[in-house]
């Protein structure tokens, strides 16, 4: 069965340095999204991306957060200046169509942690 | 806020027993859904229910809606360690929003 794929599984960066989340979605999904859990917490919505812009945004999602489709097979969320608070479970996600009816299929996670 | 609530925190039971876990949710919803997220991994769709449906079947899953105490009911019959995880409840007609889930253990 198909599967959305997040590198590196852990990545380890130095506060105020950029970091880049890496994830290809399922080969034949058009929508896009990426969550974040910090530990002991919920998962939090961040963005959704389709038809290369975004569509929906979190409060969370700040100026210092990007996403781009570089290609036709990645999905990548960008960190411009990292924060303590920025460690955290960093999950990606893709779906066939919107709503419901087109459930999410979510990666395994990048867990992200800032020193 | 839509978000639903799960209750016990955390459950744990013996390989055959049922599970049942709960979700309370605060407004009115048009549909709910249920995710599974084993330990280090992303989260799984395991079943939606609308608001128009009150029971919902999927092999050992079984999930009740109860719209007018805005509630719901996951229940796992004769499980299994496998399904050790953490199950949360999700309400929002395009992007899921979760609750803080329930840890479940399944003790062989």
């Amino acid at each position: 069965e198909p599967e959305v794929t997040q590198t590196p599984s852990h990545q380890v960066t130095q506060m105020g340095q950029e970091v880049i989340l890496r994830c290809v979605p399922i080969s034949n999904h058009l929508y896009f999204y990426w969550y974040r859990q910090i530990l002991g917490q919920k998962v939090e919505f961040l963005v959704s991306f389709y038809n290369n812009e975004i569509s929906e945004k979190s409060e969370i999602f700040d100026d210092q957060f990007s996403v781009e489709r570089p290609d036709g097979s990645n999905f990548t969320l960008k960190i411009r200046s990292t924060k303590l608070e920025d460690s955290a479970m960093y999950f990606c996600a893709s779906s066939n169509g919107k709503g419901p009816d087109q459930p999410q299929h979510f990666g395994d996670g990048t867990r992200l942690s800032i020193l | 806020s839509q978000q639903g609530e799960e209750d016990p925190q955390a459950l744990s039971i013996q390989e055959g027993e049922n599970a049942t876990m709960n979700c309370s949710y605060k407004t009115s919803i048009n549909n709910l859904q249920w995710y599974r997220q084993n330990s280090g991994r992303g989260l799984v769709h395991l079943i939606l229910i609308r608001s128009n449906e009150r029971e919902k079947h999927s092999g050992r899953l079984r999930v009740t809606l109860d719209t007018s105490k805005k509630s719901s009911s996951l229940l796992i019959t004769a499980s299994r360690a496998a399904d050790t995880a953490s199950y949360f409840c999700a309400t929002g007609s395009y992007i899921p929003t979760f609750g803080r889930g329930t840890s479940l253990i399944v003790h062989p």
